[in-house]
């Protein structure tokens, strides 16, 4: 299996819901990532987990909650978003110290109404 | 901090012609990446370039990688319109497996 798998594919949501993105990957990989992207932008990244724990938060606001609950699972819980929050959400793997890049999911198109 | 900048941002051509996509970094690395991205889907790995003077080629493209002049480049020969996309450099410096995107090229082939 060479897939990050990302559920859902669209997401519309209110700025009052509470929603939660799902990646999932079965290559081994221990590191783990959450990139947001604008139109027309660059990935930017969020977040990344290395052996399940947090190593990187890219300052991104505290209604984005991400969660590793093994080495082939990351979430991302969303509360309280705003429109402006409406973007693709990519979710990536590799090994942690790995030359081979990134493997990217297909991505999650959230809207925020 | 690092900054990736890559030019055109946007190019324009017609199909058999031969262009170059450059990917200039400010810091020192000898790891860079080229993903492609379809409107409205992810990003595709084409090419891992780990040392200078690395070439890779894959149908019509070709990547290069000097480390010295922090540049990379993406030549695209005899395009076709199969190959209109975003195309994104991408550099580790070895921080924590942190990425540094450049803003894209995109890349019209008119038939």
């Amino acid at each position: 299996d060479t897939e990050v798998t990302q559920t859902p594919k669209h997401l519309v949501m209110g700025m009052t819901n509470k929603k939660s993105l799902k990646c999932e990957q079965h290559m081994g990989h221990r590191a783990m990532y959450w990139y947001k992207q604008k139109a027309k932008k660059p990935p930017e990244l969020m977040f990344v987990y290395s052996y399940e724990k947090l190593s990187i938060n890219e300052s991104v606001p505290s209604r984005f909650s991400p969660e590793c609950p093994n080495s082939s699972l990351l979430n991302l819980h969303l509360h309280a978003l705003q429109p402006e929050d409406s973007a693709l959400y990519l979710c990536a793997s590799s090994q942690v110290e790995s030359n081979y890049g990134y493997t990217f999911g297909s991505g999650t198109r959230l809207t925020v109404v | 901090e690092l900054k990736v900048e890559q030019n055109p941002l946007f190019l324009s051509m017609q199909e058999g012609k031969n262009y170059t996509i450059y990917c200039n970094y400010s810091t020192t690395s000898d790891r860079l990446y080229w993903y492609r991205q379809d409107p409205g889907k992810s990003l595709e790995s084409l090419f891992v370039l780990l040392s200078n003077g690395a070439v890779k080629q894959e149908g019509r493209l070709m990547a290069s990688l000097d480390t010295k002049a922090r540049l990379s480049t993406l030549h695209i020969t005899a395009a076709v319109h199969d190959l209109s996309a975003t195309y994104f450099c991408a550099v580790d410096i070895g921080n924590f497996n942190k990425f540094y995107f450049g803003s894209g090229t995109k890349l019209n082939v008119k038939p």
